[in-house]
């Protein structure tokens, strides 16, 4: 059974650092590459970044450039994003999801991690 | 910069049909946007229903089907179940960049 489960979010205050952590299960993770989407209270959904299978190309949304950064590590079949300057825009729900195999998309998601930042 | 464009709402009967459209600023929505349909019930992570325009996911039900329809990505809901009622995402794929749409609301009343 595929599983994806996020850890590492809670409260920081502005300009902070976190970093966050997905766990693949289930699957052979280093076949896959892989995702982080982001949701502010109330709010849709917003594509973060994504991570080719061997961590060899990285694509950001332009807000996050420069303060996030994605990476993996394969041995662990661990996904992570470095979150630094947080602003309270940042504030959201971040999911981990897997991408599909073949062609652009998602298939299998985690439950999310909750990052609040507030002073 | 792209924006993706979905209905706010939309309303349908049980057992109705419903057509859901993403659209883009920058042009038609064409197969090489890869378009994909996620649902999301409140309080649930997002799920995903359909990739690349039209692909479904092993857990997706038959009565949902991905389509270009008018320059605009198409999720067609035939034979709607109470159940259905929830967000609905696009996203489309922009030269490598993705982009959501806003989100459409779908009441099943």
């Amino acid at each position: 059974e595929v599983q994806l489960m996020e850890s590492g979010g809670g409260l920081v205050q502005p300009g902070g650092s976190l970093r966050l952590s997905c766990a693949a299960s289930g699957f052979t993770f280093s076949d896959y590459w892989m995702t982080w989407v982001r949701q502010a209270p109330g709010k849709g959904l917003e594509w973060v970044v994504n991570i080719n299978e061997d961590g060899s190309e990285k694509t950001y949304v332009d807000s996050v450039k420069g303060r996030f950064t994605i990476s993996r590590d394969n041995a662990k079949n661990s996904l992570y994003l470095q979150l630094n300057s947080l602003g309270v825009e940042d504030t959201a729900v971040y999911y981990c999801a897997r991408g599909t195999v073949t062609l652009p998309g998602t298939d299998y998601w985690g439950q999310g991690t909750l990052v609040s930042v507030s002073s | 910069q792209t924006v993706v464009t979905q209905e706010p709402s939309l309303t349908v009967s049980p057992g109705g049909t419903v057509t859901l459209t993403c659209a883009s600023n920058t042009g038609a929505v064409t197969s090489s946007h890869f378009p994909n349909w996620f649902q999301q019930k409140p309080g649930q992570a997002p799920r995903s229903l359909i990739y690349s325009t039209s692909h479904k996911h092993s857990w997706t039900p038959a009565r949902f089907s991905g389509s270009l329809l008018g320059g605009k990505a198409a999720l067609t809901l035939a034979g709607v179940q109470p159940e259905d009622e929830a967000d609905y995402y696009c996203l489309l794929d922009s030269g490598g960049v993705w982009v959501f749409g806003g989100g459409t609301n779908l009441i099943v009343l």
